[in-house]
């Protein structure tokens, strides 16, 4: 079983588009990510939501949207997709706060978004 | 804010040798901890190795080891024996209590045979 998984792996959309990219966890984790790769493959954290609540919200442009139905999912949408946009997409999850740290962070595997 | 460097882009080491990637860090925090990724050409994040900053110790994981030096904020990683399959980008991390994992650049591994 697939601990941190994201659909879909590859999405090539054209701009102005709106798309979602959903991620679900099943290690019963309480802390969700969203961070982006760039093409230096500069890893930025963007969003993270403990037990569906945003905790952290880094300055990413209000067409990205991130929603929590349940801590076991962070779905992440984005509007009016923008060239700028291309880079891989990954969602992560971590046990929780304080020593539960030393864990590290579980990720998936990806999605990578290619606006044309 | 937490910063981590990785001053080393790219790094190239023969099949069977030992090759050492940097990493230095900034923090005012003294509780935190500190991880090394790989991501081989598969794009998937793994989990390499990991050391909580207030254990001396340095952590080993088979072939895989840590020089810690907290007052200097350095964290290297020494692969031994390296391995065809080490062939990746490693990232070094940093996180606290808040929830925030931050990472350096990256340095891209080759292992030649």
């Amino acid at each position: 079983d697939t601990a941190v998984s994201q659909t879909p792996k590859y999405l090539v959309t054209q701009m102005g588009n709106d798309k979602s990219i959903k991620c679900e966890q099943n290690l019963g984790h309480d802390t969700m990510y969203w961070y982006k790769q760039d093409s230096k493959k500069f890893l930025k954290i963007m969003f993270s939501y403990n037990n569906k609540e945003l905790i952290i919200n880094e300055t990413v442009p209000n067409r990205f949207s991130p929603k929590s139905p349940d801590k076991a999912h962070l779905n992440l949408h984005i509007n009016s997709l923008e060239l700028g946009d291309s880079a891989v997409y990954f969602c992560a999850s971590s046990q929780g706060t304080g020593g539960n740290q030393i864990h590290g962070y579980t990720f998936g595997s990806g999605t990578r978004l290619t606006v044309v | 804010a937490q910063t981590v460097t990785q001053s080393q882009p790219e790094m190239s080491v023969q099949e069977a040798e030992t090759v050492t990637l940097s990493c230095t860090y900034d923090t005012s925090e003294s509780n935190y901890y500190l991880f090394w990724y790989k991501q081989p050409p598969s794009r998937q994040m793994i989990l390499v190795i990991r050391q909580e900053a207030y254990k001396q110790q340095n952590a080993t994981e088979n072939r895989f080891s840590v020089n810690f030096q907290k007052a200097a904020k350095s964290f290297s990683l020494k692969i031994s024996d390296s391995q065809l399959g080490d062939t990746a980008m490693y990232f070094c991390a940093f996180t606290n209590n808040n929830n925030d994992m931050r990472f350096g650049a990256g340095t891209r591994l080759t292992v030649k045979p």
